[in-house]
């Protein structure tokens, strides 16, 4: 089973709203992941998570604030953000012991931000 | 800066004939290797991952990998409809541990019934 769970499906909030969106996997992976992805355009990595501790923050603006509270679970908060940062957003899971980190995505959030 | 160059198409292929998809990265030191297939309005869903020079097959799908040559292929044999979608090739670097894939652009496949 490969399955990586993300609720919710779709969000559309006010630029002074606060949301969090969730993600689950059960695969027991250690790496935990963030992506964001524009309309055609590739996911683009904005955190890593590594045995629950944060260790790839790829200069994020604050606004995007992530929680990883156990290591089946990946929470990414939101606040006060703008209308750019309508987008797909992506969380991913991986351990591969042969080393070969094989990332699988869950289905993702749509985000709006009006 | 790392990079995945991929032509982003679209390819079109015929139904039944294989399709062919290119990509180069920039780094080296990139030791994994990955494809995905994104369906419109869908998530990257993982095709292949081959981290040693040569072939790997999975079915009708076939990775290729040339370290030398900072190239890796995949080959889709029997091109069915349902194969229409944007394929991302995908780059780790780590060795050992948790990294951010470098996604190349994707190339939007079209097979033609």
């Amino acid at each position: 089973d490969t399955e990586v769970t993300q609720t919710p499906k779709h969000l559309v909030m006010g630029m002074t709203n606060k949301k969090s969106l969730k993600c689950e996997q059960h695969m027991g992976h250690r790496a935990m992941y963030w992506y964001k992805q524009k309309a055609k355009k590739p996911p683009e990595l904005m955190f890593v998570y590594s045995y629950e501790k944060l260790s790839i923050n790829e200069s994020v603006p604050s606004r995007f604030s992530p929680e990883c509270p156990n290591s089946s679970l990946l929470n990414l908060h939101l606040h006060a953000l703008q209308p750019e940062d309508s987008a797909l957003y992506l969380c991913a899971s991986s351990q591969d012991l042969s080393g070969t980190w094989t990332q699988y995505f869950g289905p993702g959030t749509r985000l709006l931000v009006l | 800066q790392k990079e995945v160059e991929q032509n982003s198409g679209p390819l079109s292929v015929p139904e039944g004939a294989i399709a062919s998809l290119n990509c180069t990265y920039s780094d080296r030191g990139s030791q994994s290797f990955f494809w995905y297939r994104q369906y419109s309005g869908k998530s990257p869903e993982l095709i292949m991952f081959i981290y040693s020079n040569g072939d790997k097959e999975d079915g009708r799908f076939t990775a290729q990998l040339n370290k030398a040559s900072q190239y890796v292929s995949l080959l889709i044999r029997d091109s069915q409809p349902s194969d229409s979608a944007t394929y991302l090739c995908a780059v780790l670097d780590s060795g050992g541990g948790a990294d951010g894939l470098t996604f190349g652009k994707g190339t939007h496949l079209i097979i033609q019934p």
